[in-house]
């Protein structure tokens, strides 16, 4: 079974940092781009960040680039996002997804993980 | 940046009806569009890629049409799982992570 399993979320002050983990499972880790996508309360899908399979193309929304990292550990089937100087509007849950279809171009996401909560509260 | 513009944002459908709704790209995206479907506190699921190909697993009932600009979702008849929120993305060009707004369908 193709699976993704988020970890990490939590509560956590203004300014401060936290790293997720998404851990994947069913399927050939290093044939993929990864993504990380954001739900604030309420809210829309927001996308957060996208890495190629080599992580040599690494894109970010204008929104978290130069607070937020993404990266993947090839060996470990793993895809990681650090987040540092973090803001109350960062709260959201963060999904990790596949971007499925044809490697080397941007592609449709599936499957999607069940999401880390990650919450931003003094 | 493509920006992907959804309507209406509410849909209020009786089960068994047909439920028809638009999603708009600010500059053409050919067929590089995919459709996901998201209940209360769950993942999103994706339902059409392509514009107009069923994700796996999909029921019929679901059909997906546009290119270019243009886009609609189509559910022939709605059964009582199918209220949610529906997304359109498009990924033609990176960063390809743009979401519309999304369109509630809700019971009438």
């Amino acid at each position: 079974e193709v699976q993704l399993v988020e970890s990490g979320g939590g509560l956590v002050k203004p300014g401060g940092s936290l790293r997720l983990s998404c851990v994947a499972s069913g399927f050939t880790f290093t044939s993929y781009s990864m993504n990380w996508v954001r739900q604030a309360p309420g809210k829309g899908l927001e996308w957060v960040s996208s890495i190629s399979i080599t992580s040599n193309y690494i894109y970010y929304a204008d929104s978290v680039r130069g607070r937020f990292t993404i990266s993947r550990d090839n060996a470990q089937n793993s895809l990681y996002l650090q987040m540092n100087s973090l803001k109350t509007e960062d709260t959201a849950v963060y999904y990790c997804a596949r971007d499925d279809g044809v490697a080397a171009r941007p592609n449709w996401f599936d499957p999607w993980g069940q999401g880390t909560l990650v919450t931003v509260s003094s | 940046e493509v920006v992907m513009t959804q309507s209406p944002a509410t849909l209020s459908v009786s089960p068994g009806e047909r439920a028809t709704f638009s999603c708009r790209a600010s500059q053409s995206v050919s067929s590089n569009l995919a459709w996901y479907q998201q209940k209360p506190g769950q993942a999103p699921r994706l339902l059409i890629y392509g514009a107009s190909t069923r994700a796996t697993g999909i029921p019929a009932r679901f059909s997906g049409s546009g290119s270019g600009t243009e886009f609609t979702l189509t559910i022939s008849s709605l059964q009582s799982e199918d209220f949610a929120v529906y997304y359109c993305q498009q990924y033609n060009n990176w960063p390809h992570g743009t979401f519309g707004q999304g369109t509630k369908v809700e019971i009438k």
